[in-house]
């Protein structure tokens, strides 16, 4: 079956160290996102990509870092910069420029040691 | 830039009965869409249902449904004949139709379902 793969499902960072979260998609998409989610807050964007060697930023972009070398990967990076880390993250992926995000995945918790 | 508002941050409904979940936005556009997303416990965000906003006509997906006042900025969610599978947090969402494909989300409403 088609899907998303996030791994891993619950990570820690210790201070001043980078994450990556790692983001998978098998439904040959284009579009590809990074949600962030707080307690009791909606999703915000953190980046999104169209296109392979593409992404733009979000809404809340500081401290964050992707890559889009393939069309299935889309892995997001926490870096020291980010201050408040902690927060589910959620990855998405769309058929085409112009769809809302159709599939998402389970989700990874990041947490600070 | 758009917002949109879920003023329900609870609500409670009786295995059976219908409820329905509000959800204001803002926005100065006349081309955009609406959505609601459901996230059970998995976490998983599954897409409930979609409006285009140049349509008039109510969107509906089996028990789900929607009342979508344009003038109003008003997009609220009708859940009929609930079920205990219906518990899960809910968002109303809004893209613009000019923006590519960012979604901007409400804050949630988390349902209970009762037997």
């Amino acid at each position: 079956d088609g899907g998303i793969t996030q791994s891993p499902k619950y990570l820690f960072r210790k201070e001043g160290q980078n994450v990556t979260l790692s983001c998978e998609q098998n439904l040959n998409h284009d579009a590809m996102y990074w949600y962030r989610q707080d307690p009791g807050q909606g999703l915000r964007l953190i980046y999104y990509s169209q296109i392979v060697n593409d992404f733009q930023k979000g809404d809340i972009a500081e401290g964050y870092s992707v890559s889009r070398e393939k069309k299935e990967s889309f892995p997001l990076t926490v870096t020291s910069a980010q201050k408040n880390p902690t927060a589910f993250y959620l990855c998405a992926s769309s058929d085409r420029v112009g769809n809302q995000p159709q599939h998402f995945g389970d989700g990874t918790r990041l947490s600070i040691l | 830039a758009q917002t949109v508002t879920q003023s329900q941050p609870e609500m409670s409904v009786q295995e059976a009965e219908t409820v329905t979940l509000s959800c204001t936005y803002d926005t100065s556009e006349s081309d955009y869409y609406l959505f609601w997303y459901k996230q059970p416990p998995s976490r998983q965000m599954i897409l409930v249902i979609r409006q285009e906003a140049y349509k008039q006509q109510n969107a509906t997906e089996n028990r789900f449904s929607v009342n979508f006042q344009k003038a109003a900025k008003s997009f609220s969610l009708k859940i009929s004949d609930s079920q205990l599978g219906d518990a899960a947090m809910y968002f109303c969402a809004y893209r613009s139709g000019n923006a590519g494909n960012m979604l901007t989300f409400g804050g949630g409403t988390r349902l209970m379902v009762k037997p």
